[in-house]
């Protein structure tokens, strides 16, 4: 079974802190991505990677910034954390098929 | 641009009965069809998903879908809900771009609940 885990389920940070959200994935995927869920909203996609230091902005990348430097592992990061990004974010791999991982709920004080 | 019309925000069924959540999407070829589901507190887990063939598909948990070109329509169906269906549900399509990679967009959701 592919399995992406990420490091929190849970964060609380507060405004103006870097936030590191980490995503693992054990299937070899060269494609891994970040998405932020809010209600009403569905998924939106943040930033997306094709391979090792490759990465490309989603919808809506606007204070977040991503690195890649091992295949199996993607990071989000948030580099001043504002309460506007108070979020579940959820990280996937795969090509054809997406993977999620449980998700970390972050709430930004 | 491609986006994805889930029209039900919530919708409540009896235990036992039949289920059709809604999903209709815009896309200009063939596209790349997907449902998942996400119980609260979890990520989202795949029930199925369409490339091309054969246009009813079958998925885990007893659910099917049945892609429809002339409606750009997906529903997923299930003929008889169990109390463990309730969850939201979402509705996504694939668009290939370069190198073969794919970028999914998704729908509002569909959150489910059930009723004894």
């Amino acid at each position: 079974d592919v399995k992406v885990t990420q490091s929190s389920r849970y964060l609380v940070k507060r405004t103006g802190e870097k936030v590191f959200l980490e995503c693992v994935q054990d299937m070899d995927h060269e494609n891994m991505f970040w998405y932020r869920q809010d209600p009403g909203l569905g998924l939106r996609l943040i930033y997306f990677s094709y391979d090792v230091k490759m990465k490309e902005k989603g919808d809506i990348p606007e204070g977040y910034s991503v690195s890649r430097e091992k295949k199996e592992r993607f990071s989000l990061i948030l580099e001043s954390a504002s309460t506007n990004q108070t979020s579940m974010y959820l990280c996937a791999s795969g090509k054809e098929t997406q993977y999620f991982g449980p998700g970390t709920r972050l709430l930004v004080l | 641009a491609q986006s994805v019309t889930q029209p039900d925000i919530h919708i409540t069924v009896s235990e036992g009965a039949s289920l059709e959540l809604r999903c209709n999407y815009s896309y200009g070829a063939t596209p790349y069809l997907f449902w998942y589901v996400q119980s609260p507190g979890q990520g989202l887990q795949l029930l199925l998903k369409y490339f091309s063939g054969d246009t009813l598909v079958q998925g885990i948990k007893g659910f099917e879908a049945e892609f429809k070109r002339s409606q750009s329509s997906f529903n997923l169906r299930k003929p008889s809900v169990h109390w463990s269906d309730a969850a939201e549900y979402f509705c996504a399509v694939g668009a290939v771009l370069n190198f073969g990679n794919e970028k999914l967009t998704f729908g509002t959701g569909t959150r489910l609940t059930i009723i004894p």
